[in-house]
């Protein structure tokens, strides 16, 4: 079965400096992959995904994530964080070509100090 | 209105009421999902419906009962919940195709006193 796993529960960072959210998945075939941040009260927006091809992608809000399969990892970074970053990260695996399910990681809080 | 819209974005609700969440979708999607988040918990899929037709019940409590009218709205019923059904509801929408992303809702924060 799919699982995602964020072995971080909560970053704090000083504004300015870089940033990297660790993600690690299961999945027995190329997964389709994505992160998404909240922001508090509010729903999940898609940061940047995966499906195939360079394995460096590039997102909004200046974000980039780097898919390893032979670590099954697919780590969010950011060079500079901005104060406007606080909220919470999820990672997760899309379904297959057959399925419908998406699996979410537990989520990693970002905060970041002045 | 373009996106994601769940209606009501908050709702307090006794253990007896019946109640109802709705979500509806300006994307053209064909799938709709229910998600429910609860604090110190990872996202948990409620359902799926895709063509308007369930493929995805996650063991769901019967309290709990969706509704897919059409391609563009999906409901949740809520009936006689208990506390810890307290959480926000997130719907999102999906395309067609093996590789799209969901889009999300603002969700709905549910409190069952």
């Amino acid at each position: 079965a799919q699982s995602v796993t964020q072995p971080d529960i909560h970053i704090t960072v000083s504004e300015g400096a870089s940033l990297e959210l660790r993600c690690n998945y299961s999945y027995g075939a190329t997964p389709y992959l994505f992160w998404y941040v909240q922001s508090p009260g509010q729903g999940l927006q898609l940061l940047l995904k995966y499906f195939s091809g360079d394995t460096l992608v590039q997102g909004i809000k200046g974000f980039e994530a780097e898919f390893k399969r032979s670590q099954s990892s697919f780590n969010l970074r950011k060079p500079s964080v901005h104060w406007s970053d606080a909220a919470e990260y999820f990672c997760a695996v899309g379904p297959d070509n057959y399925g419908q399910n998406f699996v979410f990681g537990p989520g990693t809080r970002l905060s970041v100090l002045p | 209105e373009t996106g994601v819209t769940q209606t009501p974005r908050h709702l307090v609700m006794g253990m007896t009421n019946k109640k109802s969440l709705k979500c509806e979708q300006h994307l053209g999607h064909n799938a709709m999902y229910w998600y429910k988040q609860s604090a110190k918990k990872p996202l948990e899929l409620m359902f799926v419906y895709s063509l308007e037709e369930r493929v995805e019940n996650n063991s769901v409590p019967s309290r709990f009962s969706p509704e897919c009218p059409n391609s563009s709205h999906l409901f949740l019923h809520l009936h006689t919940l208990q506390p810890e059904d307290s959480a926000l509801y997130l719907c999102a929408s999906r395309g067609t195709g093996g590789a799209g992303e969901l889009f999300f809702g603002e969700g709905s924060r549910l409190t069952v006193l």
